[in-house]
């Protein structure tokens, strides 16, 4: 089974910018069968989709997220990476990184424990 | 973007129900359809993907179906450890692969 784990700050002030590092283990960031994703859930409410990038580079993003995401990789250190910029307290959210399945209908079928990040001055 | 809706939002069961999960879609998604089972302070975890296609591990008790705009998720017999939030995604054409808001299954 691939583990995910995610790494970074659990503060971040008004207006700069949210990075997340995701490691994962048991699989390569290159791995042709496998899309890598984030997904937020701000305290006591829902689960939202903020994008993936694929084995080869490609990104897609939430278009409500879209002029502030970006989802980068580095295949050397297998790991892929969240920046989110000029961030406000609608921000603050469980972030979770997770391995989407290539084919069918891509179902998330491995996920980070998640980390939360708060955002506040 | 696709907008999904879960009913009802909270459920009230007893160990041993069948209880039922319905997810609708604002257009058809034919069968590009995922559910997730979410315990407190855990990631969600993988149930049914394609609307009725059983992830490996997960207990048979478990099931889907559905396809166009209308799915449901069936629990046949409710086990302790099934209470829990359950939550539907689609992953339909263009992103975002937005998520149902969530139902919430709580022991009466």
């Amino acid at each position: 089974q691939v583990q995910l784990q995610e790494s970074g700050p659990g503060l971040v002030k008004p207006s700069e910018t949210l990075s997340l590092t995701c490691t994962v283990s048991g699989s390569s960031v290159r791995n042709g069968n496998c899309y890598w994703s984030w997904i937020r859930q701000p305290p006591g409410k829902g689960l939202e989709w903020i994008g993936f990038i694929s084995y080869s580079g490609s990104t897609k993003y939430n278009p409500s997220l879209k002029s502030r995401v970006t989802i980068s990789m580095d295949t050397s250190k297998n790991q892929f990476s969240l920046k989110l910029s000029s961030v406000t307290a609608t921000d603050t959210a469980v972030y979770y990184c997770a391995k989407v399945r290539v084919g069918l209908t891509a179902p998330i079928d491995d996920w980070g424990q998640g980390t939360l990040v708060a955002v506040s001055s | 973007d696709i907008q999904m809706t879960q009913s009802p939002s909270s459920l009230s069961a007893s160990v041993g129900d069948r209880v039922t999960i319905t997810c609708r879609a604002s257009q058809s998604i034919t069968n590009y359809l995922n559910w997730y089972q979410q315990k407190p302070g855990k990631a969600p975890n993988l149930l049914i993907y394609a609307a009725s296609i059983l992830q490996s591990g997960v207990p048979s008790r478990f099931s889907g179906s559905g396809s166009g705009t209308d799915f449901t998720l069936t629990i046949s017999s409710l086990q302790a450890e099934d209470f829990a939030s359950y939550y539907c995604q689609q992953t339909y054409g263009t992103p975002p692969y937005t998520f149902g808001q969530g139902t919430k299954l709580e022991i009466k």
